[in-house]
């Protein structure tokens, strides 16, 4: 199974609901991540997961707030988003080492109203 | 932030023709990484070159890597419509953690049938 599977696929939610985002992988990688990106531009890298641990917050507003209950699963919470979290996010997966090849998910598209 | 520069930022051609596409990059790395994304998906890993590589082939993929001008290439030889999607450069530089990918700011591709 080399799949990322990411759900919802789509997401529409008001600036005062809570929502989560899921990821789940069983290619046995220790490395998880959370990228969003906007519209014709790169992926940002938001999370870093690795051994089921956060190792990196690249200064990521608390509204968004990441998990990693087990070592397949990833989660991302949202809680009073704004219109301009409006993006696509993305989870990915990997092994832990000095070349970091990710694999992705399909992406959750997210609209903030 | 932001470290690799794709160029050209969209790129249109024939069919059967060659594409190339460049990628600049500003500090040091371990590899480099090109992925594909078709419209509105997931990214796709494609190739990836060691630091301490200058070429690497894989089908029609060829890549170049040129660590003192910090830029690399990658060709897709006898252009086929499925191949228009947008490509990104991404630098790793871990130290043997996880610590994610940066992506440039992508190639958009299209091959005209």
């Amino acid at each position: 199974d080399t799949e990322v599977t990411q759900t919802p696929k789509h997401l529409v939610m008001g600036m005062t609901n809570k929502k989560s985002l899921k990821c789940e992988q069983h290619m046995g990688h220790r490395a998880m991540y959370w990228y969003k990106q906007k519209a014709k531009k790169p992926p940002e890298l938001m999370f870093v997961y690795s051994y089921e641990k956060l190792s990196i917050n690249e200064s990521v507003p608390s509204r968004f707030s990441p998990e990693c209950p087990n070592s397949s699963l990833l989660n991302l919470h949202l809680h009073a988003l704004q219109p301009e979290d409006s993006a696509l996010y993305l989870c990915a997966s990997s092994q832990v080492g000095l070349e970091e090849k990710l694999f992705f998910g399909s992406g959750t598209q997210l609209s903030v109203l | 932030s932001q470290q690799g520069e794709e160029d050209p930022q969209a790129l249109s051609i024939q069919e059967g023709e060659n594409a190339t596409m460049n990628c600049s990059y500003k500090t040091s790395i371990n590899n480099l990484q090109w992925y594909r994304q078709n419209s509105g998906r997931g990214l796709v890993h494609l190739i990836l070159i060691r630091s301490n590589e200058r070429e690497k082939h894989s089908g029609r993929l060829r890549v170049t890597l040129d660590t003192s001008k910090k830029s690399s290439s990658l060709l897709i030889t006898a252009s086929r419509a499925a191949d228009t999607a947008s490509y990104f450069c991404a630098t790793g530089f871990s130290g043997g953690g996880a610590d994610g990918l940066t992506f440039g700011k992508g190639t958009h591709l299209i091959i005209q049938p």
